[in-house]
């Protein structure tokens, strides 16, 4: 059974860089069938896609983001990362990473989330 | 990113069959069978229910079942039991620029 890990700081100080990694328990990462998301959820609000990115590095991100999102892979550590960067408390939310099958475009496996607050 | 349409609430009584709609674009549901629904329950994960409209992934009750009509898809829960009440949301495959679109969610109440 596949599993996905969040980790990271709990809080970010606001204009700060909120840095997270998702960690792959098999090397499924290093697969052209998947990418990985990052998807977020304000404390009693709908889940808001952030994106997704191959393991070649090709990249979508949410267009209301993008202007302050990167994500990198790292094959050798089965991780992939989510850097946000000039945070304000609207972007305090529980944090998830999942894998995106790309023969289906669905998300077949979630990590648990993380809860990630802004302030100072 | 314009979210696809869901029923911000839709609620039935324990065995009543329920259907929860999400309303998308010529660029999304219509024109791509890559519609996937998730469950949601309080502070846990989302889970996938179904994928490609209709297709159910291996331990998920068929209970559970989907389709498509137009730029439409829905979910349907026949047999409602007091653990589906959770929140469900739609997602789907679009060819513009993100690649991928989510749904408003909707809050599914078994009275």
């Amino acid at each position: 059974q596949l599993q996905l890990q969040e980790s990271g700081p709990g809080l970010v100080k606001p204009s700060e860089t909120l840095s997270l990694t998702c960690t792959v328990s098999d090397d499924s990462i290093r697969s052209n069938i998947y990418s990985w998301a990052w998807i977020r959820q304000p404390p009693g609000k709908g889940l808001e896609w952030i994106g997704h990115i191959y393991y070649t590095g090709s990249t979508y991100y949410n267009p209301s983001l993008k202007s302050r999102v990167t994500m990198s892979v790292d094959t050798s550590r089965n991780q992939f990362s989510l850097q946000l960067t000039s945070v304000t408390a609207a972007d305090t939310a529980v944090y998830f990473c999942a894998r995106r099958d790309g023969s289906s475009v669905s998300l077949d496996y979630w990590g648990q989330g993380t809860l990630v607050t802004v302030s100072s | 990113q314009s979210a696809l349409t869901q029923p911000a609430s839709v609620s039935g009584s324990p065995g009543q069959s329920i259907t929860i709609s999400c309303t998308g674009t010529i660029s999304d549901i219509g024109s791509y069978n890559f519609v996937s629904w998730y469950q949601q329950h309080p502070g846990k994960a989302p889970k996938l229910m179904i994928f490609n409209v209709n297709n159910r992934p291996s331990g998920v009750s068929d209970r559970f079942s989907g389709s498509k009509s137009g730029y439409t898809a829905s979910l349907s829960i026949s047999g409602l039991q007091a653990d589906d009440e959770a929140d469900y949301y739609c997602t789907s495959y679009t060819s513009t620029t993100t690649n991928y679109v989510l749904g408003t969610g909707t809050k599914v109440t078994v009275l």
